[in-house]
């Protein structure tokens, strides 16, 4: 079993749209938890960080993190044509090397 | 500027040759890394070093390999025992849990 499930997609949504992105991780000692965006050929950037469980906001980004499902979302509103891109959740694994998801493709159409 | 710095962008590699990736940094941070993006795919993490003059093998070492001989710079190679070559290579440092990536070397076969 890999330690962070995330569907591929691609998933596309109209411009204004709410997105929902999640995860699923294995291991309930997972503490931190991060999503990262990735614009195509580009290397990926940090979006939102989180350590345990609860909710972060971020102006149109929050991020939750439910551990007794082992369930790890990103919302974004409002979204964005510039918000098409591939998004990347993570955690740290043992010794806190970060363990990647596949990452969810998302295009948001004008 | 502080970043991280990856060179060549793009890097071609004949049968039966060794090619080295440049990562080097500025942000003054112990940990650096090396991950592997193939396509639809997330990161695979090659190898890593928290400290200068240390490195670990990660999930996919084989056929790869690293120096940390100063702590803004790591270096990976491709050698000729990696079969499948062919990716997007990223270099990371961290601080505080958080990553900071480079912009990538997409490495193909002649």
């Amino acid at each position: 079993q890999k330690e962070v499930e995330q569907d591929p997609g691609p998933l596309s949504v109209p411009e204004g749209a709410i997105v929902s992105l999640n995860c699923t991780y294995s291991n309930s000692a997972f503490q931190y938890f991060m999503w990262y965006r990735q614009y195509s050929r580009k290397g990926p950037e940090l979006l939102m960080y989180t350590y345990s469980s609860g909710n972060k906001e971020d102006g149109r980004f929050t991020a939750q993190v439910d551990k007794s499902s082992k369930y790890i979302s990103l919302f974004i509103r409002d979204s964005q044509p510039s918000d098409s891109a591939t998004y990347l959740c993570a955690t740290l694994r043992g010794s806190y090397i970060p363990t990647f998801g596949r990452g969810t493709s998302l295009i948001v159409h004008p | 500027d502080g970043g991280i710095t990856q060179s060549p962008k793009y890097l071609f590699r004949k049968e039966g040759q060794n090619v080295t990736l440049s990562c080097e940094q500025n942000l003054n941070h112990d940990a650096m890394y090396w991950y592997r993006q193939d396509p639809g795919q997330g990161l695979r993490l090659i190898y890593y070093s928290q400290i200068v003059n240390d490195f670990q093998k990660g999930d996919i070492a084989e056929g790869y390999s690293v120096s940390r001989e100063k702590k803004e710079s790591f270096p990976l190679t491709v050698t000729s025992a990696q079969k499948n070559p062919t990716a997007f290579y990223l270099c990371a440092s961290s601080r505080n849990e958080k990553l900071f990536f480079g912009s990538g070397t997409q490495l193909s076969v002649l």
